[in-house]
């Protein structure tokens, strides 16, 4: 079945290490979005690639980065965790064109910030 | 903040009835989308409605959509157990982004 998956399921970091969650897809999808998500919250997008075009939300912490080496990979590195980063971290796709922007989740990375 | 809102945030219903939740945007848009979120999961897309539609249906899912008054409604007809999560509106307006709104968390007691 076509779908996203995210690596790791849970994450537990020290404060101050640099960590690197990973997404990828089989739906060929052109646009992957990171989402950070905490507690009771609806999720905050920190940034999409449309192909490789990166874009960066404006109000995301330059201490979030991302990667998009292939079609089918993204990785969102966080440079230096701290406390306020701990999280749900939700990657989606979209087609992207012309086609309505439906987005397609996996089923999160739970960071853990020690 | 170009957010929604949605209310109730919570809502908590005996099985077998019915569940109505409300979502209220602010800028105009090209469609406007449900998702569910069970707990610790990521999302699921429920259903889309364009904003030159006034009602949706899909199984046990209706969506209204008053473009005039900048709001939709997802109904849940004969909940189930199942139904439980949280659910999320997101308005697409274009720039190939959504945003969601804060989402209801709805719970249905057996």
């Amino acid at each position: 079945d076509a779908m996203v998956i995210q690596n790791p399921r849970y994450q537990v970091t020290q404060f101050g290490k640099p960590v690197t969650l990973s997404c990828s897809q089989t739906l060929n999808h052109n646009v992957m979005y990171w989402y950070q998500q905490k507690s009771s919250q609806a999720p905050k997008l920190l940034f999409h690639y449309y192909d490789k075009d990166f874009n960066n939300e404006a109000d995301t912490p330059d201490n979030f980065q991302s990667r998009r080496p292939n079609t089918s990979f993204c990785f969102l590195d966080i440079r230096s965790p701290g406390l306020g980063d701990a999280a749900m971290y939700l990657c989606a796709t979209s087609p992207g064109g012309t086609s309505a922007n439906t987005q397609y989740f996996g089923p999160g990375t739970r960071l853990t910030v020690l | 903040s170009q957010q929604g809102e949605e209310d109730p945030q919570a809502l908590s219903i005996q099985e077998g009835e019915n569940a109505t939740m409300n979502c209220s945007y602010k800028t105009s848009i090209n469609n406007l989308q449900w998702y569910r979120q069970n707990s610790g999961r990521g999302l699921v897309h429920l259903i889309l409605i364009r904003s030159n539609e006034r009602e949706k249906h899909s199984g046990r899912l209706r969506v209204t959509l008053d473009t005039s008054k900048k709001s939709s409604s997802l109904l849940i007809t004969a909940s189930r157990a199942a139904d439980t999560a949280s659910y999320f509106c997101a308005t697409d307006w274009g720039a190939q982004k959504l945003v969601f709104g804060q989402g209801t968390r709805l719970t249905i007691n057996p």
